[in-house]
C-alpha cells in the first residue's frame, strides 16, 4: 500500500526566511497531494494541494512543488511570519484508493 | 454554516465503560473518517466510510467500532476503553476520498 514520509519533523528558521519540507510517496498512482496546518490545539486546516497533472502551484507566500518521476513533493513557505509557526503535515491519494496517507507531520518554528 | 461537529469535546473515563464520540457534518459529504493524534506519530486513520452503511478499517482499528447509518453522522465507539486510547480524536468529511477534508474540533478523551 501507499506510504508517505515527511522530513524534517522539526524545522527552525529564522523570522523572513524561507522553509521548505518534503514528503515522498511509494504508490506511482497516487494523483491527489494535499499540505494541511494544524496551530496549536486547533483542527487540520487544508492549506495548499496540487494534483498530478500540474507540476507547481502557488498561493500567495505557499508554494508547492511535485516530482512525479522521483515521486516527491514539497511545501515552500517565504517569508516566513510568526502566524507560519504550526505543524505542517502531506498527506497522498489516488482515484483508485479513496484514502488519504498522511505524513508524520513537521513543526515548523519561526524565531523572531 | 458548512461544518464538522463532534461530541463531547473533552471526556474522562474508566477503562471498561463504553463510550461513543458523535460527529456530524451538514456538507452531505459522502466520505467521512476518524483519526486519532497522539504526540510525535502525527494523524492515524481509525475508520473511514466511503457512504451510508460502507465502513471500512483504516490502520488503528483495534478496540474501535464505527457505524454509518445516515449520511451525516458517523459516531466512533469505544466498547471496552483502555488507557492506551487516550487520545486526541477527529472526525473528518469530504466529498470524495481524494478530496479536501474538513475536520472537526477534536475530542480529547483520557482513559483512567
Amino acid at each position: 500500500g501507499e506510504n508517505v514520509e515527511q522530513h524534517p519533523s522539526t524545522l527552525s528558521v529564522q523570522e523572513g526566511d524561507s522553509a521548505v519540507i518534503k514528503c515522498t510517496y511509494s504508490d506511482s498512482a497516487s494523483n491527489y497531494f494535499p499540505w494541511y496546518k494544524q496551530e496549536l490545539g486547533k483542527r487540520p486546516q487544508l492549506i495548499i494541494d496540487i494534483r498530478s497533472n500540474v507540476g507547481e502551484k502557488k498561493d500567495q507566500r505557499i508554494a508547492v512543488t511535485l516530482n512525479k518521476t522521483a515521486k516527491h513533493f514539497s511545501l515552500h513557505i517565504t517569508e516566513t511570519q510568526p502566524e507560519d509557526s504550526a505543524v505542517y503535515f502531506c498527506a497522498a491519494s489516488s482515484d483508485s484508493n479513496y484514502q488519504l496517507i498522511w505524513g508524520a507531520g513537521t513543526k515548523l518554528i519561526i524565531k523572531p | 454554516e458548512a461544518q464538522v461537529t463532534q461530541n463531547p469535546r473533552y471526556l474522562i473515563t474508566v477503562t471498561g465503560k463504553k463510550l461513543t464520540v458523535t460527529c456530524s457534518q451538514n456538507m452531505n459529504h459522502e466520505y467521512m473518517s476518524w483519526y486519532r493524534q497522539d504526540p510525535g506519530l502525527g494523524l492515524r486513520q481509525i475508520y473511514y466510510s466511503m457512504n451510508v452503511e460502507v465502513t471500512d478499517k483504516g490502520d488503528v482499528p483495534e478496540g474501535y467500532k464505527v457505524s454509518r447509518k445516515e449520511k451525516r453522522n458517523f459516531p466512533l465507539i469505544l466498547e471496552s476503553p483502555s488507557p492506551n486510547q487516550t487520545s486526541l480524536y477527529f472526525c473528518a468529511s469530504s466529498l470524495r476520498g481524494e478530496a479536501t477534508q474538513y475536520f472537526g474540533p477534536g475530542t480529547r478523551l483520557l482513559v483512567l
